[in-house]
């Protein structure tokens, strides 16, 4: 997707190890949000960030961590990867502030938690 | 607490047919409701968005209805193509777009 890059695109890890998901953008939009995808819930949004070092809790943020540091930059981490962490997560953008109300999304993060 | 829902969660068409795909909110403070496509492996994608200021958009093929005193909004997809088979979700937010809410998709199958 142009403008937004998600790495890496598969992960494998073992329970209880951390894991850190990338999101880079080229659009310069001011929000960034982190979502996970499961069969059945649709997306449901972790984190959000609405500027550099500026970020919110979604509605299943429990076990998870962000930070952003650069505007283009917003850093998903598990902090103790458990098996009901295995997921697709994707990263979005927006930036209503410039007519830009619906997200851009990444292609998408395949995480298994073993 | 699902705060949009969405029907039904699977759908067959036939090529040159109408799929109809519908949600339903609860929180009337949103403002803002796009659906998105999304084909396996991709992300999901903007297809069309609806403010409650209109009663319908069109959009080609894609046409929104929105019924603000049901709280519900559907996706009409017209002459439906093999090419349109995808998973649809709708959403809703509030213009400030912090936390957008998600339906939970339909998977829609259009046969040739």
């Amino acid at each position: 997707d142009a403008g937004i890059t998600q790495s890496p695109r598969h992960k494998v890890t073992e329970t209880g190890t951390p894991v850190t998901l990338r999101c880079h953008q080229t659009e310069n939009h001011r929000y960034m949000y982190w979502y996970r995808q499961d069969p059945g819930h649709g997306l449901r949004l972790i984190h959000y960030s609405y500027g550099v070092k500026d970020t919110d809790k979604g509605e299943v943020s429990d076990g998870y961590s962000v930070s952003r540091s650069k505007t283009e930059d917003f850093l998903l981490t598990l902090e103790s990867a458990t098996s009901s962490q295995t997921s697709v997560y994707f990263c979005a953008i927006s930036d209503p502030g410039q007519g830009q109300s619906g997200y851009t999304f990444g292609s998408g993060t395949r995480l298994t938690v073993v | 607490q699902q705060q949009v829902k969405q029907s039904p969660q699977s759908l067959i068409v036939q090529k040159g047919g109408i799929s109809i795909i519908n949600c339903a909110y609860e929180n009337t403070a949103f403002d803002y409701f796009p659906w998105y496509q999304q084909f396996p492996g991709k992300g999901p994608a903007l297809l069309i968005a609806i403010r409650p200021d209109v009663s319908e958009k069109k959009e080609g093929r894609f046409t929104i209805s929105f019924n603000k005193s049901a709280k519900q909004f559907s996706l009409h997809i017209m002459d439906s193509q093999p090419g349109d088979s995808a998973t649809y979700f709708c959403a809703a937010s509030m213009l400030n777009n912090n936390d957008m809410r998600f339906g939970a998709g339909t998977r829609l199958t259009v046969k040739p």
